[in-house]
């Protein structure tokens, strides 16, 4: 699978908007882009995934450029709820997913 | 999304003893279930996958002897951790996908802390 990068950190005040970025620049054609977070102590949480085209669930939006390597996972309105480890995978569907470090996201008042 | 549920949620034990943690896919049927352990400040690590009715595979460093894993079931696998040790303490997640597939998702339990003492 391919590898991702994404910052360590980012801090958001709560209400605006969280762009939490992602860089996969060697994905492969038939390579998804997963998101996922982890709030303190427990498992993982999928939020989103998608291949070419933008999606939008309940829970965020998923912006992947055209040349597919990049993306950003968009949280509209943040809350403290959302403070978390947010994880960026990118595999086949047939593979595991492997976690690399995350970024952490800090929500404040 | 689907639900993924562990138990217990934490369990603490002296050391020697065995430890078993299930894992059950509540609204599907997982063909293929994950196991993955974290330690604190790091990330999750995969410890071992099992298909239903088949032998789990262990992810290089662990060992299937101390970590067995039974997957009877579309809707249930156990880790059995064996004479656990202090070192052994950690956050046992379990994960479960229904189909092997493009795009398919694999949703992840609550996690158990282990403690050893």
């Amino acid at each position: 699978d391919a590898k991702t990068t994404q910052p360590t950190s980012m801090d958001c005040a709560e209400g605006r908007a969280a762009n939490l970025p992602c860089n996969h620049s060697t994905i492969s054609g038939n390579e998804y882009v997963y998101w996922y977070r982890q709030i303190h102590s427990q498992g993982p949480q999928y939020i989103i995934h998608g291949l070419k085209n933008n999606e939008t669930n309940e829970m965020a939006s998923l912006i992947i450029t055209e040349d597919r390597k990049s993306s950003t996972l968009i949280l509209p309105h943040a809350t403290l709820r959302d403070t978390a480890v947010y994880y960026c995978i990118v595999n086949s569907g047939y593979s595991t997913l492997t976690f690399g470090k995350g970024t952490m996201l800090l929500v404040s008042p | 999304g689907a639900v993924v549920s562990q138990h217990p949620s934490r369990v603490i034990c002296k050391s020697g003893t065995s430890v078993k943690i299930e894992c059950r896919s509540l609204d599907f049927q997982a063909t293929t279930m994950f196991w993955y352990r974290q330690f604190p400040k790091q990330s999750l690590m995969l410890m071992a996958t099992s298909n239903e009715g088949s032998k789990a595979t262990y992810e290089q460093g662990v060992e299937k002897d101390k970590f067995l894993i039974n997957h009877a079931s579309l809707t249930l696998s156990t880790l059995t951790v064996t004479s656990a040790h202090p070192e052994d303490s950690s956050f046992y997640i379990c994960s479960a996908r229904r189909v092997a597939g493009v795009g398919e998702t694999q949703y992840f339990g609550p996690g158990t802390r282990l403690l050893v003492l």
